[in-house]
Parts: structure tokens; sequence; C-alpha cells
């Protein structure tokens, strides 16, 4: 089956630690997102990388990083820095095409910081 | 300031009616998608109107796009308890790249 994994589902982290959350899709998609969800909100995007080894800043960038070592993983690290992490996070991604194409999701991780 | 504003912020209706959803966006655009989203999980997509197009069908949906007032809307016809759900406009805010901006969404209560 093709398609976007992230794991874990839940994620509990304790103030001050740096996690990682996985994202993961076997539909050969060059492009892939991290956005970030408040509850009763839309999607903010943290990440975006349009190619391997190539990343940009979304909107909300602070507090947070990311690698692309290869097309199909994508994980990003909400690091100490980022004050309000509790939200839930959900990765995207999109085919190859010289225009915007619709987004792929995965199913979402949902961190909460105690 | 978000591209997407969709209105209603909440719809609650009867099972077989139709539910309406706009949006509006405030930069030119080469394109608005709607996607789905149940309570907890991703996204869904469920159809990409281009700028260049006024209106699109997908099974009951229904999309219209007006470029002059930077305004679209859904149309969901005979409604379902399973139609449950939020309802997202996403543009790419003329970029015509990868940089998609949602709004805050509609959530939608088909009561049965």
């Amino acid at each position: 089956d093709g398609g976007i994994t992230q794991s874990p589902k839940y994620l509990f982290r304790k103030e001050g630690q740096n996690v990682t959350l996985s994202c993961e899709q076997n539909l050969n998609h060059d492009a892939m997102y991290w956005y970030r969800q408040d509850p009763g909100q839309g999607l903010r995007l943290i990440y975006y990388s349009q190619i391997v080894n190539d990343f940009q800043k979304g909107d909300i960038a602070e507090g947070y990083s990311v690698s692309r070592e290869k097309k199909e993983s994508f994980p990003l690290t909400v690091t100490s820095a980022q004050k309000n992490p509790t939200a839930f996070y959900l990765c995207a991604s999109s085919p190859p095409g010289p225009t915007y194409n619709e987004q792929f999701f995965g199913p979402g991780t949902r961190l909460t910081v105690l | 300031s978000q591209q997407g504003e969709e209105d209603p912020q909440a719809l609650s209706i009867q099972e077989g009616e139709n539910a309406t959803m706009n949006c509006s966006y405030k930069t030119s655009i080469n394109n608005l998608q709607w996607y789905r989203q149940n309570s907890g999980r991703g996204l869904v997509h469920l159809i990409l109107i281009r700028s260049n197009e006024r209106e699109k069908h997908s099974g009951r949906l229904r999309v219209t796009l007006d470029t002059s007032k930077k305004s679209s809307s859904l149309l969901i016809t005979a409604s379902r308890a399973a139609d449950t759900a939020s309802y997202f406009c996403a543009t790419d805010a003329g970029t015509g790249g990868f940089k998609t901006i949602f709004g805050a969404g509609t959530r939608l209560f088909v009561k049965a």
C-alpha cells in the first residue's frame, strides 16, 4: 500500500527535551511538508522540502528543525527552544509537477508536553 | 494573517440537507483546494479548482470560484452523517509552488 506514515501516534515529552517525529512516504513524491495544528485551528506550515537535501522554513519554523537525507523520509525535531510545542503535527507530501499539486497527509502525531 | 478564511466557523444540519461553506482569500492564486479532516485524523484532498475555472463537480461536491471576489464555496448535496468533519480551503497564495496556506476550517455536523 502506498501512503504516508507518521510515528508515534501519541508522544509525551518533558519540558527541556528534544523529540523527533517520524514521517515516511512510499509515494515517490519529491515534496514533503510539516504542519502544526492547534485545537480548532487551521494548519500552519513549519518546514517544507522540495527535493532531497533541501528544505525551507515555513511560517513558524522557530524551535523546530528538519532533515531530508532521503526522498522517503522527512523527520521533524521539536527542540527545547519551542516554547509551546503541545499540538497535533501533520506531515504531507505532494507529487512533482510544474504547478502546485494536491497534498497527501499522514495520520498525524499528537505531542503533549508534560 | 491567514490567506483563506472559511465561513461559517461551524454548521449543523439535518441529514439530507445541503451544506454550503465559503472561503475568502486575500491575494491572487493559481488554484484553490478543499480538504476534509475527520476528528484527530489527517486531511484528505477533496477537489482542486484552478484560477481559470469557475465551477467543478465531484460526486456530491460542487465547488465554485470567483476570482474577482476572491472567494470560493463548497456545496455538499444530500448530506450524510458520515460527512461530519472539518472542511478546509487551501491556496498557493499565487506562489505557484510548494507553499500552501490553509484556512481555519468549517466544522460541519450532520445530524442523523
